[in-house]
């Protein structure tokens, strides 16, 4: 089944305490994101991949950090959380770009106290 | 500025009524692409419709259509015989061209609540 899976789905976590978020495609997409979803905000994109090895920030990169060193995984890390990083995290993938349709994972929400 | 604007945060209606969602966008593009998706209670983002720039034509997808008008920079969606199934958020976004890719904006989202 052609998915995009995100892990964990939930986790509370303090303020300091690094923590990764991962996100797997098994469609053979060269594009993958991060988008963080806010009441009243919609989703905003963290950062971008066009391909293994490119990454790219979004609108809100601050305190995120990304890697592509494979095509299939795009992981979001948080080195420093903060609380004002408690969000709906979504990780997103397309065949080529942000052109065309979007496939999402399932969504992560993050708690940072 | 926001890049799309969905005025509508809320709306509640009964099953079987209409409901149109409305999205306004702001590009200096020519070319551009414009997409909504649906997020259900149950949190997952689902695609609904892409349209380029290009393409005026209205779609119809069973009880879904869509509406793009360039003369007023719109991309509307209704919802025809509403059911309680409907209820979720819908995003409309935009995807515009940038210096190596496309950068895509998301509006706020719409709650739609159909109420048996």
């Amino acid at each position: 089944e052609a998915q995009v899976t995100q892990n964990p789905r939930y986790l509370i976590t303090v303020t300091g305490k690094k923590l990764t978020v991962t996100c797997s495609q098994n469609m053979n997409h060269e594009y993958m994101s991060w988008y963080r979803q806010d009441p009243g905000l919609g989703l905003r994109q963290i950062y971008y991949s066009m391909n293994v090895e490119v990454t790219d920030k979004g609108d809100v990169p601050e305190g995120y950090k990304v890697s592509r060193k494979e095509k299939r995984n795009f992981p979001l890390i948080l080195e420093s959380p903060s609380p004002n990083q408690t969000s709906l995290y979504f990780c997103a993938s397309s065949l080529s770009d942000a052109a065309l349709e979007l496939f999402f994972g399932e969504g992560s929400r993050l708690t940072v106290l | 500025a926001q890049k799309v604007t969905q005025a509508q945060t809320e709306i509640s209606v009964v099953e079987k009524e209409d409901v149109t969602l409305d999205c306004v966008y702001e590009t200096r593009d020519t070319t551009y692409y414009l997409f909504w998706y649906k997020q259900p209670p149950s949190g997952e983002l689902v695609f609904l419709i892409r349209r380029n720039s290009f393409d005026e034509q209205n779609e119809i997808s069973g009880r879904y259509s869509w509406n793009f008008q360039k003369s007023t920079s719109s991309f509307n969606f209704t919802i025809t015989a509403s059911q309680v199934v409907d209820s979720a958020v819908y995003f409309c976004a935009l995807s515009e061209v940038r210096s190596n890719d496309y950068k895509l904006s998301f509006g706020a989202g719409t709650t739609v609540t159909v109420r048996a």
